[in-house]
């Protein structure tokens, strides 16, 4: 059964601040995983997907990078601003039986002003 | 575009109760999927369905029941409301399934039973 860790599950960083989330994962054999942001009281913004085939994606200030042999990605954000304050989702689709995405619990991010 | 769409956006049941949170999404998506998050956890698949007509269990489906009679909705209701089933639900969407594209959110629905 694949299962998804996020590390750490909180962060809170002065405003300007380069940083990185962790996320890793049991089961090589994924398909893609995505990053998703996610605003109190709201539902999931996807921010990046990275199939298999592909080493990192970027949007922005955000890097996305995927090493499935290892079973990892990070999710790098550059010159932290306070409205990047949320909580970031790693999510992983392995395929196989239920087409469904499979998520860690999560790293709630505050930046400082 | 309003996108995925859902209601109510919070309720209150008591233990044996029923009700459907309904969920609409307005982008011509076939993929559908219904997922509950509980307080510091990451979602949970609950049932999915790939279109109209077509239904399938996820994760945890128990004390759910879900139907897709067209394109555009697909409601999750809850026969007998259990203090387990607390929890935040979140509808998505999307065109292909989830090897290929993202799925789109809801905003979710907030359910207590008590």
């Amino acid at each position: 059964k694949q299962e998804v860790t996020q590390i750490p599950a909180a962060l809170s960083v002065p405003e300007g601040e380069n940083l990185v989330l962790n996320c890793s994962f049991t089961d090589s054999a994924i398909y893609n995983l995505q990053w998703f942001r996610q605003d109190p009281g709201k539902g999931l913004t996807s921010l990046l997907l990275i199939q298999s085939s592909q080493r990192e994606q970027t949007s922005g200030r955000l890097n996305a990078s995927l090493d499935k042999s290892s079973g990892r990605s990070t999710l790098y954000i550059a010159a932290s601003q306070p409205g990047d304050s949320a909580t970031y989702l790693c999510a992983v689709y392995s395929g196989g039986g239920a087409d469904g995405l499979t998520f860690g619990k999560g790293t709630h991010l505050i930046i400082q002003p | 575009n309003a996108g995925v769409t859902q209601t109510p956006k919070f309720r209150i049941l008591k233990i044996g109760q029923s009700m459907t949170l309904q969920c609409t999404q307005d982008m011509n998506h076939n993929y559908m999927y219904w997922y509950r998050q509980d307080p510091g956890m990451g979602l949970k698949l609950i049932y999915y369905s790939v279109g109209a007509g077509i239904t399938d269990k996820g994760e945890v489906p128990n004390g759910y029941n879900v139907s897709r009679s067209t394109t555009e909705d697909f409601p999750l209701r809850l026969e007998l409301a259990a203090p387990s089933q607390t929890s935040v639900y979140f509808c998505a969407s999307s065109l292909v399934g989830s090897g290929s594209q993202t799925q789109y959110f809801g905003p979710g629905t907030r359910l207590l039973v008590l």
